[in-house]
């Protein structure tokens, strides 16, 4: 079946230094990637929708310029958390689309980086 | 855009009793309502989902409702056992898009 494998599973870093996560689709081609965050014992918040080649669409309250998304091929879709803050420590974890999938089908999801700033 | 609601956000049962859990959403144009389980620190696991063409949908002891005039879809686990103890979401896509909106969550526990 479908795989995404993102990077790092778990980091840990200083406030005000910046952290790249990425979401490689390993079997399929994803024409859309999405990102979500969760803080412990709460739900999957959507951040963004990132679709190849073009820029991502951020929700309402997400900082654009604080996470940069690229999703510069089919398979290869970075989340950048820039100058980090211990109140952006979380569970990140990305979700793609399978290019032959029809609407509503085949969701996959990265096994999720825990992010920690201190 | 989606708001989707969720309840109860935790449950207990004893094994071998039936889990019932509701989401209700707000946009009518949604078409798509998967459910995921979801362990500690692992992805969400699509369990099972349902299209708005489709009101019911069962998979063993799995089984998804859905009304679309009231606008909620319920996810029923029948002979529940101490693996079936997790968090379960559901989701709604958002109007026609690909976009997945997620429930707040319910946690299930199952005693042996």
């Amino acid at each position: 079946g479908a795989v995404v494998s993102q990077h790092p599973s778990r980091v840990i870093c200083k406030s005000g230094t910046s952290v790249k996560i990425e979401c490689r689709s390993l079997d399929f081609q994803a024409t859309t990637m999405f990102w979500y965050r969760q803080f412990p014992k709460q739900s999957l918040m959507l951040m963004a929708t990132s679709n190849e080649g073009s820029k991502a669409t951020y929700e309402q309250g997400v900082e654009k310029d604080k996470f940069l998304i690229n999703h510069a091929s089919l398979t290869l879709s970075t989340l950048t958390v820039t100058s980090a803050h211990p109140e952006d420590s979380s569970f990140y974890i990305c979700s793609a689309r399978d290019l032959g999938a029809g609407l509503g089908y085949g969701y996959t999801f990265g096994s999720g980086t825990r992010l920690t700033v201190v | 855009g989606e708001n989707v609601e969720q309840h109860p956000s935790t449950l207990s049962v004893q094994e071998g009793d039936s889990a019932v859990i509701k989401c209700t959403y707000s946009d009518s144009a949604s078409n798509y309502f998967p459910w995921y389980k979801q362990e500690l620190g692992k992805r969400p696991q699509l369990i099972i989902d349902i299209r708005s063409n489709v009101g019911e949908k069962k998979d063993q002891r799995i089984a998804v409702t859905l009304n679309k005039t009231a606008k909620h879809f319920s996810l029923h686990i029948t002979e529940t056992q101490p693996e079936d103890s997790a968090v379960y979401f559901c989701a709604a896509s958002e109007g026609n898009t690909d976009k997945l909106i997620f429930g707040t969550g319910t946690r299930l526990q199952v005693f042996p």
